[in-house]
């Protein structure tokens, strides 16, 4: 069974870079079935797309936050990463990450179990 | 504003048959397949239809989606306490290419 576990840290200061990382076990991400993406929800709001990362290292992104996003996988760890860059009070909200299906990017199954990033000096 | 419209809320007693929209266009909804996803408080988004109607295994037939034209609707029947949840919508949307979601809605069992 698919699982994705994220790690990262849960505060991040103002204007400095925001780095998830997301591991899969039970599944490959070079699977040319699928994608794999982020998705955050600020609190108490709903849930926006970030952008996804197909099984050939192509990206897609949110157009309002392409200029400050990167969505990378690592095949040797079987991981898939976001850095955001410069961020504000704005960018705080619970992180997800999911697998999608390529070709299908607004189906996400299963999710991450999500990770409170606060920004905050 | 979310690009996909949903009503912030909606209520059922139990057993009802409550129905819950989603409006978009015809870059979104109008052409692509839509998908729905319930969140539990303070749990992750759960897919809960997929390709407009479609069930994943384990997701009980009372949940029921449809679309038509540029709009979806998900139906819940019998309608059970644990169903209390916040329920999104999502497509692609082929002019901003990204996925979009609907605002969410948040579904009381009285």
């Amino acid at each position: 069974q698919l699982q994705l576990q994220q790690s990262g840290p849960g505060l991040v200061k103002p204007s400095e870079p925001l780095s998830l990382t997301c591991t899969v076990s039970g599944g490959s991400i070079i699977s040319r079935s699928f994608c794999w993406g982020w998705i955050r929800q600020p609190p108490g709001k709903g849930l926006e797309w970030i952008g996804s990362l197909d099984y050939s290292g192509s990206t897609y992104y949110n157009p309002s936050l392409k200029s400050r996003v990167t969505i990378s996988g690592d095949t040797s760890k079987n991981q898939f990463s976001l850095k955001l860059s410069s961020v504000t009070a704005a960018d705080t909200a619970v992180y997800y990450c999911a697998r999608c299906s390529f070709g299908q990017f607004s189906h996400f199954d299963p999710w991450g179990q999500g990770t409170l990033v606060t920004v905050s000096s | 504003q979310s690009v996909l419209t949903q009503p912030p809320s909606a209520s059922g007693t139990p057993g009802q048959r409550v129905t819950i929209s989603c409006s978009g266009g015809s870059s979104n909804i109008g052409s692509n397949f839509v998908y729905w996803y319930q969140q539990l408080p303070g749990t992750a988004p759960k897919l809960l239809i997929y390709r407009n109607n479609q069930r994943p295994s384990g997701v009980p037939d009372r949940f029921s989606g449809s679309k038509s034209g540029t709009s979806a609707s998900l139906a819940i029947s019998g309608l059970r306490s644990e169903d209390e949840s916040d329920y999104y919508c999502a497509a692609w949307d082929d002019s901003l290419s990204g996925v979009v979601f609907g605002g969410g809605t948040k579904l009381t069992v009285l």
